[in-house]
């Protein structure tokens, strides 16, 4: 058990349709990432949040958006669905700052399926 | 553009033997190569990394091997398990926890 939770575990919705993706990371930790992950792209970074703010953009589109929170939990909105869009995503969390080996810990993952 | 490349796709295996993956990289700036290990319905679990610095790490019977020149890195599983059966990635990031660029992914099979 990595410490980094996510829900839900599975998601089954139809295109067009709006959906919120929670995770909560590792005690301490105030970074957290997104990941998308597809059988054809493999692992790829979506967003990157540290301490409330927004520090990196990867490949995310725009009907997607993410937040993290006060109490540091994130959330990832996917938008406007397409079938595309169903995958694994992932969140990570890593500790930043002084003492940081830079390891990024994976929650279990929510599967997101668009019909 | 894929920054990092990762072969085989896939690896077959006999229980017992060696299982090696390669990765290359393109970006000079990257100096920290994790591998992770994911079984079907986990997230991906870190293995071991290493940092330029050094050309080889080894813990238990898993050995990262680096070649900054060349810009490529590989992962030794000796003595391979059935249990080991997964699906390992490389990634590679700039320290200062910055994103993980992933390679596709080997799939391992290790048949008794």
């Amino acid at each position: 058990d990595s410490g980094v939770t996510q829900t839900p575990k599975h998601l089954i919705t139809a295109t067009g349709q709006r959906v919120t993706l929670r995770c909560s990371p590792r005690s301490g930790d105030l970074s957290v990432y997104w990941y998308q992950q597809s059988l054809d792209q493999g692992l790829q970074f979506l967003i990157h949040y540290y301490n409330g703010e927004e520090r990196a953009k990867g490949n995310i589109l725009e009907r997607f958006s993410a937040q993290q929170f006060p109490d540091l939990h994130s959330e990832l909105n996917l938008s406007s669905l397409e079938l595309g869009d169903s995958a694994l995503y992932f969140c990570a969390s890593s500790v930043q700052g002084i003492g940081s080996t830079d390891t990024q810990y994976f929650g279990p993952g929510t599967r997101l399926t668009v019909l | 553009q894929q920054q990092v490349k990762q072969s085989p796709q896939s690896l077959i295996v006999q229980k017992g033997g060696i299982s090696i993956i390669n990765c290359a990289y393109e970006n000079t700036a990257f100096d920290y190569f994790p591998w992770y290990q994911q079984f079907p319905g986990k997230g991906p679990a870190l293995l071991i990394a290493i940092r330029p610095d050094v050309s080889e790490k080894k813990e238990g019977r898993f050995t990262i091997s680096f070649n900054k020149s060349a810009k490529q890195f590989s992962l030794h599983i000796m003595d391979s398990q059935p249990g080991d059966s997964a699906t390992y990635f490389c990634a590679a990031s700039i320290s200062g926890n910055t994103p993980l660029v992933f390679g596709k992914g080997t799939r391992l099979s290790v048949i008794a």
